[in-house]
């Protein structure tokens, strides 16, 4: 059964501070990682897609790295702000199945 | 707007009803998703058409059944749903063939579906 994890389950962070947390997934059969945010009464939005081990992404404050041969990938978040606060999903897709195996999520709150 | 649009967004319904849920990509997108999403759970894979043809049922029960009449619309067809059906469900798209590997999928609002 392949498994992704990501941790930790939720975060409470104060505004102007950084955090990151992360996404586990197989090491075998990498195809590709993606990042998605998910605010609360609206629909999951794509951040990143990342396919090669070593990959650094950016978009504003939020970067993500890439380590597939230990099977990890971390997201960043520089200066937290309120509007961050959202679940965020990572999903691996091994070779090229055509199934995403999701992550339960990683709910982030900023406190004011 | 995601381009993405699903409808009804909430549907509360018997168990011995019979309903069906709408989804249109205005992406150009030729593959398409359903996802069930119950609380504190991951999103789960039920179905996927890629050029109009269904290429994954993840053992999803027959009272669900999709249907895929061109690139741009995806229904669920739904009938004597059980309780433990109540759930969010997500329509995405994608581009390319297939999940596409290093392409993102977009997403609907969803549905929020209560079965009484």
């Amino acid at each position: 059964i392949l498994n992704v994890e990501q941790s930790p389950q939720s975060l409470h962070v104060q505004e102007g501070d950084s955090t990151n947390f992360t996404c586990s997934f197989p090491s075998s059969n990498f195809y590709a990682l993606h990042w998605y945010r998910w605010e609360t009464a609206k629909s999951p939005e794509a951040l990143f897609v990342m396919t090669l081990n070593g990959d650094e992404k950016k978009k504003g404050r939020i970067s993500a790295t890439l380590n597939t041969k230990e099977g990890y990938s971390y997201l960043y978040i520089k200066g937290s702000q309120p509007e961050d606060s959202a679940t965020y999903l990572c999903a691996f897709l091994m070779d090229s199945n055509y199934q995403l195996i999701w992550g339960a999520g990683t709910k982030l709150i900023i406190k004011p | 707007e995601t381009g993405v649009t699903q409808t009804p967004r909430h549907l509360v319904m018997g168990m011995t009803n019979k309903k069906s849920l709408k989804c249109e990509q205005h992406l150009g997108h030729n593959a398409m998703y359903w996802y069930k999403q119950s609380a504190k759970k991951p999103l789960e894979l039920m179905f996927v058409y890629s050029l109009e043809e269904r290429v994954e049922n993840n053992s999803v029960p027959s009272r669900f059944s999709p249907e895929c009449p061109n690139s741009s619309h995806l229904f669920l067809h739904l009938h004597t749903l059980q309780p433990e059906d109540s759930a969010l469900y997500l329509c995405a798209s994608s581009q390319g063939a297939y999940q596409g590997g290093n392409q993102p999928q977009h997403f609907g609002d969803g549905t929020r579906l209560s079965i009484l």
